[in-house]
């Protein structure tokens, strides 16, 4: 059965920092890997989403890798603001048409 | 782009009644639709797989007769939890995805049943 862990569990830096989140998971048979943003008490905004052959992702300050074989990602953070606060998801897909397999997040708070 | 509606956001209901929630892929067809529950402080939990014109998949430890799901068209999938408790309370979410095309899947903004 397909486990995701997240670390850290929650995280608090000062305005403008590079920050790294990092998901791990066990089996590495997967289809894809998706990070998401959750608001409190709101849905899922999707951020990156990264093939089982792909290496990495870039959207704006957010860059995402993959290592498939070690079961690792990382979400890097570049020049984190205010509004970056937020619960940071990771997923991971095992087959093309299956649900997702979610970590318990990275609760991130950066202070202004 | 790809938008998915969940309607309500909120319901609060009394033990013992059902309420029905409904997800819908606004701009594009969904064959499939996936419904989850998260509890305060847990991750996302998949409680099922629903397809279009067929019956809905549980994975293990949901009741499926507690959990009806029906997903009747191509753009709507419902989910009715029956006769509930106050233990169902939680945040219940769907997503969906764009067939023909590596888009990840699109979620809905969840609703918080809270039963009293």
């Amino acid at each position: 059965k397909q486990e995701v862990t997240q670390i850290p569990a929650a995280l608090s830096v000062p305005e403008g920092e590079n920050l790294v989140l990092n998901c791990s998971f066990t089996d590495s048979a997967i289809y894809n890997l998706q990070w998401f943003r959750q608001d409190p008490g709101k849905g899922l905004t999707s951020l990156l989403l990264i093939q089982s052959s792909q290496r990495e992702q870039t959207s704006g300050r957010l860059n995402a890798s993959l290592d498939k074989s070690s079961g690792r990602s990382t979400l890097y953070i570049a020049a984190s603001q205010p509004g970056d606060s937020a619960t940071y998801l990771c997923a991971v897909r095992r087959g093309g048409a299956d649900g997702l397999t979610f970590g318990k997040g990275t609760h991130l708070i950066i202070q202004p | 782009g790809a938008v998915v509606s969940q309607h309500p956001s909120r319901v609060i209901c009394k033990s013992g009644t059902s309420v029905k929630i409904e997800c819908r892929s606004l701009d594009f067809q969904a064959t499939t639709m996936f419904w989850y529950r998260q509890f305060p402080k847990q991750s996302l939990m998949l409680m099922a797989t629903s397809n279009e014109g067929s019956k809905a998949t549980y994975e293990q430890g949901v009741e499926k007769d507690k959990f009806l799901i029906n997903h009747a068209s191509l753009t709507l999938s419902t989910l009715t939890v029956t006769s509930a408790h106050p233990e169902d309370s939680s945040f219940y979410i769907c997503s969906a995805a764009k067939p023909l095309g590596d888009y990840g899947y699109t979620f809905g903004s969840g609703t918080r049943l809270t039963v009293v």
